[in-house]
């Protein structure tokens, strides 16, 4: 079992659609959680950030982390074309030398 | 834009040649990464440098060679790549290599081995 699983999808929706990123992790020492957007040839820029259980608002994107469920969601409210990216979920333990673990990757289009 | 800078953007180069990649933040933080990343894969650890000191090597091959002149700079010098080496090269900072600072990257430099 991997550490991390993401549907890479392809995911595809209308604009204005409710987005649902979800990522799933084996490991309970996972204490940080967060989400990054790719566009196409670029780096990854760091959306949500959250520590253990509940949840974290920014303008139209909510972080959700389910410590019990080792479960991890990213909603997207009124998606937008320029949401159109690969969204990595990505976690790290409590440990002064722990090392980023990411999700494959989903990649979301929205169609205007 | 990003506040993590790297250069050049892009770099083609044969499995002779040497060449090396920069990056450099003004951030202020004090640990600093290389990541490779292959298309349509998340992005894979090569080296942590924390206080301009190695602190991780995931083990990768000498033909690449990281160097931290100072706490805002980090270079990856190449000699002698493969063609398997074509790939994103990614760059990242944090205020610490303790968890709960989070990684900024760069838009990092595609590279093409000939």
């Amino acid at each position: 079992q991997k550490e991390v699983e993401q549907d890479p999808g392809p995911l595809s929706v209308p604009e204005g659609a409710i987005v649902s990123l979800n990522c799933t992790y084996s490991n309970s020492a996972f204490q940080y959680f967060m989400w990054y957007r790719q566009y196409s040839r670029k780096g990854p820029e760091l959306l949500m950030y959250t520590y253990s259980s509940g949840n974290k608002e920014d303008g139209r994107f909510t972080a959700q982390v389910d410590k019990s469920s080792k479960y991890i969601s990213l909603f997207i409210r009124d998606s937008q074309p320029s949401d159109s990216a690969t969204y990595l979920c990505a976690m790290i333990g409590q440990g002064g030398s722990e090392k980023l673990v990411f999700g494959k990757g989903t990649k979301l289009t929205v169609n205007p | 834009d990003t506040e993590v800078t790297q250069t050049p953007k892009h770099l083609v180069m044969g499995m002779t040649n040497k060449k090396s990649l920069k990056c450099e933040q003004h951030m202020g933080h004090r640990a600093m990464y290389w990541y490779k990343q292959k298309a349509k894969k998340p992005p894979e650890l090569m080296f942590v440098y924390s206080y301009e000191k190695l602190s991780i090597n995931e083990s990768v091959p000498s033909r690449f060679s990281p160097e931290c002149p100072n706490s805002s700079l980090l270079n990856l010098h190449l000699h002698a790549l493969q063609p398997e080496d074509s790939a994103l090269y990614l760059c990242a900072s944090s205020q610490g290599v303790v968890s709960n600072q989070p990684q900024h990257f760069g838009d990092g430099t595609r590279l093409s081995i000939l």
